[in-house]
């Protein structure tokens, strides 16, 4: 997983509820980035990381939030403003930029609206 | 926009066949292509990373092909084992960082 740990595995959240999920890395990328899944579609972009104290918005970043206070650190924030939140989060990391650098995911979060 | 799209959506050989999987690019300004794995309910697993400047990378039974100018990308696998069943996604860097991805190809091997 190159380092990358994501937490909780499963998450339930109820109407009109903000819950934020956790990512975190021990190699030092400088970049970080939190993609959404859903059934057999690809991954979309919500936000991304280049660097401490500085994030930028994806492809789908209505209704989410992020902050990148540690570089070991890029936690999600889902808030009630998010229409459809029910998917699969997965969190990444690797090097800022250039041919080389290759992305890393972690296992995962799974979100449920009950 | 880039626009990235596999074929099959999804692929059932026997075991021990050797397979190919199809991405195409829209956009050819690319800065690399990286073919992942996901297992069910799993995150990614990176299987091999194409500099632009490349024409292709092996890592095993692997095998994963760029070209660029017809924004193409193959992945080849020899002797497919059960084990590989999974779904393979490729996805593209334009700036060098922000990824962007197919729908991925289902694989079955079957025993």
């Amino acid at each position: 997983d190159g380092g990358i740990t994501q937490s909780p595995k499963y998450l339930f959240r109820k109407e009109g509820q903000n819950v934020t999920l956790s990512c975190e890395q021990n190699l030092n990328h400088d970049a970080m980035y939190w993609y959404r899944q859903d059934p057999g579609q690809g991954l979309r972009l919500i936000y991304y990381s280049q660097i401490v104290n500085d994030f930028q918005k994806g492809d789908i970043a209505e209704g989410y939030s992020v902050s990148r206070e540690k570089k070991e650190s890029f936690p999600l924030t889902v808030t009630s403003a998010q229409k459809n939140p029910t998917a699969f989060y997965l969190c990444a990391g690797g090097p800022q930029g250039g041919e080389a650098s290759e992305q890393f995911f972690g296992p995962g979060t799974r979100l449920t609206v009950l | 926009k880039q626009e990235v799209t596999q074929i099959p959506a999804a692929l059932s050989v026997p075991e021990g066949e050797n397979l190919v999987l199809n991405c195409s690019f829209t956009d050819s300004a690319i800065y690399n292509l990286q073919w992942f794995r996901q297992d069910p309910g799993k995150g990614l697993t990176s299987l091999l990373l194409i500099q632009s400047s490349q024409r292709e990378q092996t890592s095993g039974r692997l095998n994963a092909s760029l070209d660029k100018s017809s924004g193409r990308s193959t992945l080849y696998i020899a002797a497919s084992q059960p084990g590989d069943s999974a779904t393979y996604l490729c996805a593209v860097s334009r700036s060098g960082s922000r990824l962007t991805f197919g729908e991925g190809t289902q694989l079955t091997v079957n025993p």
